[in-house]
């Protein structure tokens, strides 16, 4: 069984960096079949896919055009964890942030609990 | 607004039958497969149809899936008050070359 153990911080200030972690047990974040992706959740937008990354005999990394110039997904093979970094955050990305894995065509099958980031001085 | 458009809520009697719309496009639902996702208040989703109408295991038969052309629907029987939750369509879009996903329907089980 996967699981998913998000971390970070609840509260970031506008313009500065958001940062958060997705520990993986039972599963690889080298794993040949899976992708890593974060996914937010919000009032305004929904939910809403913002990257993912993955290794298929080398690291892929796809990024939402909505956020695509201010963000970074990055494993960690050591660790077997994942990161989300979000630059220079509003107001506007305030929202609950879920790490998820997909296994197979295009369906996230596990999820970390959430981490409510809010942005706000 | 989100790609993918469901109604905002639906509701019917304990026992009584539903259906969730998923409407899209050629560039995502016309030529991938649809996953649907129950959130209960304060968790995370969880997938209750993968590839477009099967289940995971642990989730009952009452949960359908299907799809025509650019639609999908998501078919819940015997309601119960259980299920009382949000209920979301995702896929992926070639257009955008991202995952997708609906606005949510909020069911209600009266």
């Amino acid at each position: 069984q996967v699981q998913l153990q998000q971390s970070g911080p609840g509260l970031v200030k506008p313009s500065q960096t958001l940062s958060l972690t997705c520990v993986i047990s039972g599963d690889s974040i080298s794993s040949n079949s899976a992708t890593w992706n974060w996914i937010r959740q919000s009032p305004s937008r929904g939910l809403e896919w913002l990257g993912r990354t993955y290794y298929r005999s080398k690291w892929y990394y796809d990024y939402a055009a909505s956020v695509r110039s201010r963000i970074t997904v990055n494993p960690d093979t050591s660790k077997n964890q994942f990161s989300l970094q979000l630059y220079s955050v509003t107001p506007d990305d305030t929202a609950v942030y879920y790490c998820a894995r997909v296994e197979g065509p295009t369906t996230f099958d596990s999820w970390g609990q959430g981490t409510l980031v809010t942005v706000s001085s | 607004q989100s790609v993918l458009t469901q109604p905002p809520s639906v509701s019917a009697a304990p026992g009584q039958k539903v259906t969730i719309s998923c409407s899209g496009s050629s560039s995502n639902i016309g030529n991938n497969y649809v996953s649907w996702y129950q959130q209960l208040p304060g968790t995370a989703p969880k997938v209750l149809i993968y590839e477009t109408n099967k289940r995971p295991p642990g989730i009952p038969d009452r949960f359908s899936g299907s799809k025509s052309g650019t639609s999908a629907t998501l078919g819940i029987t015997g309601l119960q008050t259980g299920d009382e939750a949000d209920y979301y369509c995702g896929t992926w879009d070639g257009s955008l070359s991202a995952e997708v996903f609906g606005g949510g329907t909020k069911l209600t089980v009266l």
